[in-house]
């Protein structure tokens, strides 16, 4: 089946820089994405979610761009902290019919913020 | 508090015992989820159920089966069908309609020797 990717397995940044994680979708009927954190050993996190018919949505210090065109996901992280420091997760979901709720999840990139 | 729970944290077992793993939730979630996450990697999804006494394979559901008698409780059972039974298990729920957000557990890591 189709799945989502990352273009980066790790991103290292200084405290207090922005930070953009990005991922590349290959599902061109998928219409929601979510991004997620994932703290190690911990379930995942909602951080915010944008559905297809926007292509931009801004939550408290993140950001996240949806470019349909190039089928490109992007989070973007302001004045990063170290608490910010996990795993981050896009996933792609396609509404309606048995699928609904279903989610399909890129490999994760690690963020490590350095004080 | 609300929320998902799963127990135990960790468990270990060994090879050719079946294993059952624990998810509850009081969020009145209609929809409920089994990922497995092994080592670097994404989440891979299991099993689902998007209402109560009905569940649909996921993209890995060989060695595995769930079962949903009731509303908040969706049980994963690991067989000994299933080849690489060692991973962390994430179970979730979701609203069926209004909202696509998934809300996790803490997780079981599952050890099989």
């Amino acid at each position: 089946g189709e799945s989502v990717g990352l273009h980066l397995p790790t991103l290292s940044v200084q405290e207090g820089d922005n930070s953009i994680i990005n991922c590349a979708y290959s599902n061109s009927a998928s219409d929601y994405f979510i991004w997620y954190k994932q703290e190690s050993g911990k379930g995942p996190q909602f951080i915010i979610d944008i559905r297809s018919n926007m292509d931009k949505r801004q939550g408290q210090r993140v950001t996240v761009l949806l470019n349909k065109t190039v089928k490109h996901l992007s989070l973007q992280i302001a004045a990063t902290q170290p608490g910010d420091s996990a795993v981050y997760f896009c996933a792609e979901g396609v509404a309606g019919g048995t699928s609904y709720g279903k989610l399909t999840f890129g490999q994760g990139t690690i963020l490590t913020v350095h004080p | 508090d609300g929320g998902i729970t799963q127990s135990p944290k960790y468990l270990f077992r060994k090879e050719g015992q079946n294993v059952t793993l624990s998810c509850e939730q009081n969020l009145n979630h209609d929809a409920m989820y089994w990922y497995r996450q092994d080592p670097g990697q994404g989440l891979r999804l299991i099993y689902y159920s998007q209402i109560v006494n009905d569940f649909q394979k996921g993209d890995i559901a060989e060695g595995y089966s769930v079962s949903r008698e009731k509303k908040e409780s969706f049980p994963l059972t690991v067989t000994s069908a299933q080849k690489n039974p060692t991973a962390f298990y994430l179970c979730a729920s979701s609203y069926r309609q209004g909202t696509y957000e998934q809300y996790f557990g803490p997780g079981t890591r599952l050890t099989v020797t």
